[in-house]
């Protein structure tokens, strides 16, 4: 079982449309949970991080935590082209030196 | 401008010829990151560093050495490449970790390695 899983994708939503992204990881006692995005070619960006269950909400974007269940979700609202990229999940260990990720999913937004 | 710089960024090499990746980053930050990033694997880590002078194994440390001897810079080597050693390597720093604290990290624009 890979410590932090995702879907690999892609998935596809319409302009407009709510995208919603799944990761699931092994360590019970992971503290510290993040959702970067990369454009091919680039380096990844933060989008954003959550640390406590329940919903952290940052413009158009939602995170979901969910540490019984071992789940981070991200929500795109109002999805738009440029939403189109790969997102990657982290959750750094119980110590906080070791940060894994998940292999990514990519997202294609439909103008 | 705070930012992760890392040189070169393409190299083409042959198996077995020592090379170095730099990364400095500007930031005052503790804590220093690589990691390799290939198809469908997603981002790997190989080496981390909590500060100058302490640096520990990541997920997939073979091959690879890294040495901190100052804040600013963490630099990757790789003694004698193969040709698996070819991909995408990334350099992130961030302040250092506290309790459950988010710690960002910011990544270097990459170096993309290609072993013949």
């Amino acid at each position: 079982q890979k410590e932090v899983e995702q879907n690999s994708g892609p998935l596809s939503v319409p302009e407009g449309a709510i995208a919603s992204l799944n990761c699931t990881y092994s360590d019970r006692g992971s503290q510290s949970f993040f959702w970067y995005r990369q454009y091919s070619g680039k380096s990844p960006e933060l989008i954003m991080s959550i640390y406590s269950n329940g919903d952290k909400e940052d413009g158009r974007f939602t995170a979901q935590l969910n540490k019984a269940s071992q789940y981070v979700s991200l929500l795109i609202r109002d999805s738009q082209p440029s939403d189109s990229a790969t997102y990657l999940c982290a959750v750094k260990n119980t110590g906080g030196f070791k940060t894994i990720f998940g292999a990514g999913t990519r997202l294609f937004v439909k103008a | 401008e705070a930012q992760v710089t890392q040189n070169p960024r393409y190299l083409i090499t042959v198996t077995g010829k020592k090379l170095t990746v730099t990364c400095s980053q500007n930031m005052n930050h503790e804590y220093m990151s690589w990691y390799r990033q290939d198809p469908g694997l997603g981002l790997r880590q190989i080496y981390y560093s909590m500060n100058v002078e302490v640096t520990d194994k990541g997920d997939v440390p073979e091959g690879y050495k890294v040495s901190r001897k100052e804040k600013r810079n963490f630099p990757l080597i790789l003694e004698s490449p193969s040709p698996n050693q070819t991909s995408l390597y990334f350099c992130a720093s961030s302040s250092a970790p506290s309790g459950g604290a988010y710690n960002e990290q910011f990544f270097g624009p990459g170096t993309r390695l290609t072993v013949l």
